[in-house]
Order: C-alpha cells, then structure tokens, then sequence
C-alpha cells in the first residue's frame, strides 16, 4: 500500500514554544490530509482537513490558532502546535488519500509531550 | 465528534478462538473501513468495504456490512496472540471526504 510518512515520531517541548509536525505522501499525491488527536486508550478524533492550497477546514471545538495546519504540496502537510501547554500532550496522527471512495493511509503518529 | 460506537469496548478470549467486534453508526456512508491500532502506534488499514457491499474477506478476516441497521462486524478467525490490539471502524460520511472513527474495541488474545 501507499506510505505516509510522518515526522518527528516522538517530541518533547517546554510549554510555550512551537511544534511543527510533517505529514508527507512518499509515492502518491494526495490533495486532501486529515490530522486526528488521541488520548490514552481512546479513538482518534478529527481535528481538521487539510486540502492543498487553502484554508484548512477545523472541526468544531479545534482552535485554529492553536493548531496551524498548512498544505503547502501534494504530498506536504504540516501541523504546528503553538505555544504548547501540557493539555495539548496527546497523540498526533496523519492521514492521506489519492482520492474519494479510496482507502485512507495513515501515518505512524507523532507523540508529544509538552513540559 | 464521533459517528460509531463499537462493541465492545474490550473483548478477551484465547488464542485460536474466533474474535468478533461491532461498530454501528449514525448517518448514511460512502465506505467504512477497520484498522488496526498496536499500542502507541499508528494505524495499520485491514479492509474497506464500500455501502454497496455487503461482506468482504481478507486472509482470516471477515467483514460485513448493514447499511439498514447501519452497522458492520469484523470478525478474526482462529486468533492469535499477535492479533492482540485496539480495533477501529472509520466511516466515510456521504457527502464528505472525511473519515470519522468509533471507540474502539480493545482485543487481547491469550496465548
């Protein structure tokens, strides 16, 4: 199947800095990523749909200005927390399609933690 | 928020047995699709059945599909240890690309 690579696979920040978070597409491209949240033993939750070349769509109750996502290429997505607090430590996890009606590849998930 | 619940929420049995986990969802769908979670990790795609069909089959998996009773199973025959993880339904909203996913059902096979 289709590989999504997401990078760091594991970050720890102070609280109040800034963490970038890559998803890429390595050998398809995909004009539509998601970026879910998820907690300890919990589902994932969709934060928001990153189409390539415009505004990210943010489901409700996801800060727009706490997470910046940006869809810069076919095959590049980046989540940036801003201004980290302990709360936002969670499971990030990115997904990728070539299209509609196909199955979603999902990256290996990026850990952070914010001290 | 999410669209399915799945049930249950944590299932044991011994290795050899067969495991069968239930997702059910709210709003008409294009696809549904179950994944794989090992603790930690990130999601490994087992099987996408679309709304049109009915049941699908991969190695020693058997997914169906209710889009009546909007529901759907996945069963693992003659479980493994190495089956033991967390498994999710996603479903693909009718109208939209987004995939949103159940709680979960927490699967552990005793060796």
């Amino acid at each position: 199947g289709a590989v999504v690579s997401q990078h760091p696979s594991r970050v720890i920040c102070k609280s109040g800095t800034s963490v970038k978070i890559e998803c890429r597409s390595l050998d398809f491209q995909a004009t539509t990523m998601f970026w879910y949240r998820q907690f300890p033993k919990q589902s994932l939750m969709l934060m928001a749909t990153s189409n390539e070349g415009s505004k990210a769509t943010y489901e409700q109750g996801v800060e727009k200005d706490k997470f910046l996502i940006n869809h810069a290429s076919l095959t590049l997505s980046t989540l940036t927390v801003t201004s980290a607090h302990p709360e936002d430590s969670s499971f990030y996890i990115c997904s990728a399609q070539q299209g509609r009606d196909t199955e979603a590849f999902f990256g290996q998930g990026t850990r952070l933690t914010v001290v | 928020s999410q669209q399915g619940e799945e049930d249950p929420q944590a299932l044991s049995i011994q290795e050899g047995e067969n495991a069968t986990m239930n997702c059910s969802y709210k709003t008409s769908i294009n696809n549904l699709q179950w994944y794989r979670q090992n603790s930690g990790r990130g999601l490994v795609h087992l099987i996408l059945i679309r709304s049109n069909e009915r049941e699908k089959h991969s190695g020693r998996l058997r997914v169906t599909l209710d889009t009546s009773k909007k529901s759907s199973s996945l069963l693992i025959t003659a479980s493994r240890a190495a089956d033991t993880a967390s498994y999710f339904c996603a479903t693909d909203l009718s109208g939209t690309y987004k995939y949103i996913f159940g709680t979960g059902t927490r699967l552990k096979v005793l060796a």
